[in-house]
């Protein structure tokens, strides 16, 4: 039961355009959400994260969008570099203490940006 | 900077040998995570504790233990390896504060391969 889905495996980008990677889930008690992103090699680091009373973050080329009522969310890089290209991972929690934090993870994906 | 360490980059184990997978983290985290990760199949939770010798089941806790001695160690144990445990193991941490309680930190992965 996937409760964090991320139905595009890969995705092809030129630098310099936008790229969009997307998630959804289905866990309606999930309340924050973030994006991790690994490198071959290497472990996931996180990028950025959203909470459930807003619709959008920002970091610098990354913004984070969710819809609630669509149970989905986006990442957006813009404009897209060639070092941005690795696995990107949607993952979300439900609040409260005695989930510690747990994250369930996405299946990732592939984010290629071409020179 | 964080640092999470794992005891070793790639393993390779014969069927039913026991193995143990060592983690150690040095900013005095409260939580800690092993995941392991297979293609399209995204990161999934294995085991957590939060707090030295409290362990919780994640997702897919079956043929697997943890130990956790000491707060900066977590340990994960396959009592039997088995062809199906290959795979890509990683361990996180994080802080137990609510402003900073999502945000997990990934050691470099472990490549296990039992044949």
């Amino acid at each position: 039961d996937q409760q964090v889905k991320q139905n595009s495996p890969s995705l092809s980008v030129q630098e310099g355009r936008i790229s969009i990677l997307n998630c959804d889930y289905t866990n309606s008690m999930f309340d924050y959400f973030l994006w991790y992103k690994k490198y071959p090699a290497e472990g996931p680091t996180f990028l950025i994260s959203i909470s459930s009373i807003k619709d959008k973050n920002e970091d610098g080329r990354f913004t984070v969008f969710l819809n609630k009522s669509a149970k989905h969310l986006s990442l957006h890089i813009v404009p897209s570099q060639p070092g941005d290209s690795a696995v990107y991972f949607c993952a979300a929690t439900k609040g409260g203490g005695t989930s510690y934090g747990k994250l369930t993870f996405g299946q990732g994906t592939i984010l290629t940006v071409h020179p | 900077d964080v640092k999470v360490t794992q005891s070793s980059r790639y393993l390779v184990k014969r069927t039913g040998e026991k193995v143990f997978l060592e983690c150690v983290q040095d900013m005095d985290h409260e939580n800690m995570f092993w995941y392991r990760q297979d293609p399209g199949l995204g990161l999934r939770l294995i085991y957590f504790s939060y707090d030295v010798k409290m362990k919780e089941k994640g997702d897919i806790p079956e043929g697997y233990s943890v130990s956790r001695e000491k707060k900066e160690r977590f340990s994960l144990i396959l009592e039997s390896a088995s062809t199906n445990q290959t795979s890509m193991y990683l361990c996180a941490s994080s802080w137990s504060g609510r402003a900073r309680l999502y945000e997990q930190y990934f050691g470099p992965g472990t490549r296990l391969t039992v044949t």
